[in-house]
């Protein structure tokens, strides 16, 4: 079965300091994976995905994330942080190619301090 | 063009009560699919809709959950004798099918006294 495990609840970095926000999967089928941002008071936003082909994926807003199959993790990345990227994010895999449910993680809330 | 739409925004409901939550989706969007969202939780998966149908309800957590779809547009869904449980942000989402981006709606914050 899917499933996905984020590392760290919280993160906090300072504005202009790298973004890294950590996702790890587990599934038995080649994974489709997707990061997600939900800004307060907002629904939830789609950042990035990765079907097939490239692994390096980038997506709005600066972000981009890796597939490393090896490593079965599929982490989010910003170099530099801006205030207005604090916000929830959440990292999810698809049950199978036809597009059926999302399996999301709990949730990394990033801060980002001035 | 106008997102996901959902009613109430809010519902405050007693134990043991009925409650039915809408779902407006894009114009366009054959796949429709429900989550639910407790405190401090990711988005927990409930029901699919492809069209009319319910292409995998296997989320649904018992049988007190159904839902609907009847035109394969406004969905809505139903939960029977509410518990304190249930309280939640049930979040709908709707996209072209496949892996197509899932557009979500702002939600229904759910409330059983």
């Amino acid at each position: 079965a899917q499933s996905v495990t984020q590392l760290g609840s919280h993160v906090s970095v300072s504005e202009g300091a790298l973004v890294l926000l950590r996702c790890n999967y587990s599934s038995s089928v080649p994974p489709y994976l997707f990061w997600y941002v939900q800004y307060p008071n907002q629904g939830l936003q789609l950042l990035l995905k990765y079907t097939t082909g490239a692994t390096l994926v980038k997506g709005i807003n600066g972000f981009e994330a890796e597939f490393k199959k090896s490593e079965t993790s599929f982490h989010l990345t910003k170099p530099s942080a801006h205030m207005s990227d604090a916000a929830e994010y959440f990292c999810a895999v698809a049950l199978n190619q036809a597009g059926t449910a999302l399996i999301f993680g709990k949730g990394t809330t990033l801060s980002v301090s001035s | 063009g106008a997102g996901v739409s959902q009613t109430p925004s809010n519902k405050v409901t007693e134990k043991g009560k009925y409650v039915e939550l809408r779902c407006d989706p894009i114009s366009g969007h054959t796949a429709l699919y429900w989550y639910r969202q407790s405190l401090g939780q990711g988005p927990e998966f409930l029901i699919y809709f492809q069209g009319t149908g319910a292409a995998d309800d296997s989320g649904l957590p018992n049988d007190r959950f159904f839902a609907v779809r009847p035109e394969g547009s406004v969905s809505t869904l139903k939960i029977q004798r509410t518990e304190r449980g249930d309280s939640a942000v049930y979040l709908c989402a709707s996209s072209q099918g496949g892996l197509n981006e899932q557009f979500f709606g702002p939600g229904t914050r759910l409330t059983v006294l």
